[in-house]
């Protein structure tokens, strides 16, 4: 069974602009959640999405915003990018009603 | 508030040595802890996870011990190899009726290094 897959798998980005990521999870999940991950603050939570709706969100401010698709794919937005918004952003999927999550590869990117 | 603390924040030990690295939580109730590991720019892995009533299980050179009481857990790693180099991430559930990532709680992390 194919792994979650998410992709771009790098970025570069400027201040100001805005971006999109996209996480295809694991066959058969429907449950994909969102992570931002830095050194010094280690993994955040950005928000959960279950068959398209969204079931739990983070403390990050509404420039991040998320989407999924009927096909449990999601994507991720983050507008008007700040330095700060550098970081690995991580995907995970998991089975309805399990906690068991299955991470992505993540993409890195990389605001100057 | 619901917290996981892991220590220490970076190890560096020698290639086939052992190591402990240490999670305390304060997540109350509590359904199962998992531990992680990540190597550098990949997604975690998960290598254990351990329920209420478990002390201690076994992944081949890892082996995670818990202490429900104290609300502790320990992930001890023999005859480190150089592929153990990644960061340790200590995950605890609380048991709400949701999946995901509902009810979880990260620690921040151990990044270990091994030298050969």
């Amino acid at each position: 069974k194919a792994g979650v897959t998410q992709t771009p798998r790098y970025l570069i980005k400027t201040r100001g602009q805005q971006v999109t990521l996209s996480c295809s999870p694991i066959s058969g999940h429907r449950s994909v959640s969102w992570y931002q991950q830095t050194p010094g603050q280690g993994l955040q939570f950005l928000f959960e999405y279950f068959s398209e709706t969204q079931r739990n969100k983070g403390n990050f401010p509404g420039r991040f915003s998320g989407r999924q698709f009927s096909n449990s794919r999601s994507e991720m937005n983050v507008s008007t990018l700040e330095l700060g918004d550098s970081a690995l952003y991580l995907c995970a999927s998991s089975l309805p009603q399990s906690r068991e999550q299955y991470f992505g590869p993540g993409t890195r990117l990389t605001v100057t | 508030k619901n917290q996981v603390e892991q220590s220490p924040q970076s190890l560096i030990i020698l290639e086939g040595k052992n190591c402990t690295l240490q999670c305390n939580y304060t997540v109350s109730p509590f359904s199962n802890l998992r531990w992680y590991k990540q190597d550098t720019g990949r997604g975690p892995v998960s290598l254990t996870i351990m329920t209420f009533s478990e002390n201690t299980k076994s992944n081949g050179r890892y082996t995670a011990t818990l202490d429900a009481d104290t609300k502790q857990s320990s992930l001890h790693i023999t005859a480190s190899q150089l592929s153990d180099s990644a960061s340790y991430i200590c995950v605890v559930s609380a048991p709400y009726s949701g999946g995901g990532a509902d009810g979880l709680t990260f620690g921040k992390g151990t990044h270990l290094i091994i030298q050969p």
